[in-house]
């Protein structure tokens, strides 16, 4: 099993620019979540869905946009890229809530915004 | 809004050793989950262990064990004879009992196991 995928794993931004984070797991998983790790202060939650179709804020939003539309995919969207957003971004699934199944998470995008 | 501390930004210890990652936790909520999560240099998330709060004995798995005190909103992680592959950061988290998917992280302790 492939597990979370996340494409690129590298990317270089300018400042103004738009892109997406790809997300794929192949578990059937049905809660998925994004989070941002920057140096010092361990991950952040930034959106989260508990199904295809259903999204919901985390503690740190503003910039980003989500969407479900298939239980596999959940991808996030960089608005208007700012160097705040230079950061490593992860995304997670679970069959569950992460408090009663273990999440997985993908490996990673290192987003650099200049 | 619940927090979560981590007191120690690194740490060491020889090979074979025995060390202590201190967590600690702020909440109003009575049930909720505790994890310890390891990430080595290849920035992989690996769960390394899990407690939940309505259990009173302490999680343990393999040679990683908890001393969760819940009084006191402590969850330390302890593991035991370490291993040149404990190198990491680890992250003490916490997630209260519902149908959202919100974890909170704590900033990290950096372990180094010393050869």
């Amino acid at each position: 099993n492939a597990g979370v995928t996340q494409t690129p794993k590298f990317q270089v931004l300018k400042t103004g620019q738009s892109m997406t984070l790809q997300c794929a797991q192949d578990m059937n998983h049905e809660y998925m979540s994004w989070y941002r790790q920057d140096p010092g202060m361990g991950l952040r939650l930034i959106h989260y869905s508990v199904g295809a179709g259903i999204t919901d804020q985390g503690e740190v939003p503003n910039g980003y946009n989500v969407s479900r539309s298939t239980t596999e995919d959940f991808p996030l969207r960089l608005l208007s890229a700012a160097p705040s957003q230079t950061s490593v971004y992860f995304c997670a699934s679970s069959y569950s809530p992460q408090g009663r199944g273990e999440a997985f998470f993908g490996q990673g995008t290192r987003l650099t915004v200049v | 809004a619940q927090t979560v501390t981590q007191s120690q930004p690194e740490m060491s210890v020889q090979e074979a050793e025995t060390v202590t990652l201190s967590c600690t936790y702020d909440t109003s909520e009575n049930n909720y989950y505790l994890f310890w999560y390891k990430q080595p240099p290849s920035r992989q998330m690996i769960l390394v262990i899990r407690q939940e709060a309505y259990k009173q004995q302490n999680a343990t798995e393999n040679r990683f064990s908890v001393n969760f005190q819940k009084a006191a909103k402590s969850f330390s992680l302890k593991i035991s004879d370490s291993q040149l592959g404990d190198t990491a950061m680890y992250f003490c988290a916490f997630m209260k009992h519902s149908r959202d998917n919100d974890m909170r992280f704590g900033a990290g302790t950096r372990l180094t196991v010393k050869p």
